[in-house]
């Protein structure tokens, strides 16, 4: 059974570039859910998918971010021009649903970005 | 998004004693609440899960839930320094709202 994976774990990039990260949830899981997280906070929901539709997207999610899951299963985020306030962990999680209750979220390692 | 609030830490505790973490929720309409532990630089990890007022035990946790009073806890008994990590508080319609966490230090 293998976990969440994410890809890159690490990146660095500069003020205005545009970065991808992937994440590849758990195989059975249909809900795919993307958190930032910076120093010193709890992870902060960004968006989620069941299957290929995205369903619901934070108001912390502007116009630079956008995500896709195009077959229901690997996803990926995206920013445009990024900036240093975008620098953060960038976790992703997977869930399917268990009988009566809501799905547990397990987590993936994180992608680390750096805006310099 | 909901507010979770976790007591401020750090919390230091000596080995063999016991850690008491406590989390407050806004919505009183929560269902689902989970505890996560992060180690420093590490994603989330899953503790517990807690959906029924009263307590969940699993080895050496404890989740309590109190839905009259809006409150969740867990406690950490026998606590071994590799307990030393960030435990975070989680309640859940279908997106986790966290709260900011709470860093315990077992001190051997």
């Amino acid at each position: 059974d293998t976990g969440v994976s994410q890809d890159p774990r690490h990146k660095i990039t500069k003020r205005g570039q545009n970065v991808t990260f992937r994440c590849d949830p758990i195989s059975e899981h249909n809900r795919l859910y993307w958190y930032r997280q910076t120093l010193g906070q709890g992870p902060e929901f960004l968006t989620y998918f069941q299957n290929e539709a995205q369903l619901e997207k934070s108001r912390l999610l502007s116009d630079r971010f956008s995500a896709e899951r195009p077959k229901g299963s690997f996803s990926t985020l995206e920013i445009q021009r990024t900036e240093q306030g975008d620098s953060a962990m960038y976790l992703c999680a997977s869930s399917g649903r268990t009988s009566g209750h809501t799905d547990t979220q397990y987590f993936g390692p994180g992608t680390r970005l750096t805006v310099l | 998004q909901k507010e979770v609030e976790q007591n401020s830490g750090p919390l230091s505790v000596p080995e063999g004693a016991i850690a008491s973490l406590n989390c407050t929720y806004s919505d009183r309409g929560s269902q689902s609440f989970f505890w996560y532990r992060q180690y420093s630089g590490k994603s989330p990890e899953l503790i517990m899960s807690i959906y029924s007022n009263g307590d969940k035990e699993d080895g050496r946790f404890t989740a309590q839930l109190n839905k009259a009073s809006q409150y969740v806890s867990l406690l950490i008994r026998d606590s071994q320094p590799s307990d030393s990590a960030t435990y975070l508080c989680a309640v859940d319609d279908y997106k986790l709202s966290f709260g900011a966490g709470t860093t315990v230090t077992v001190r051997a």
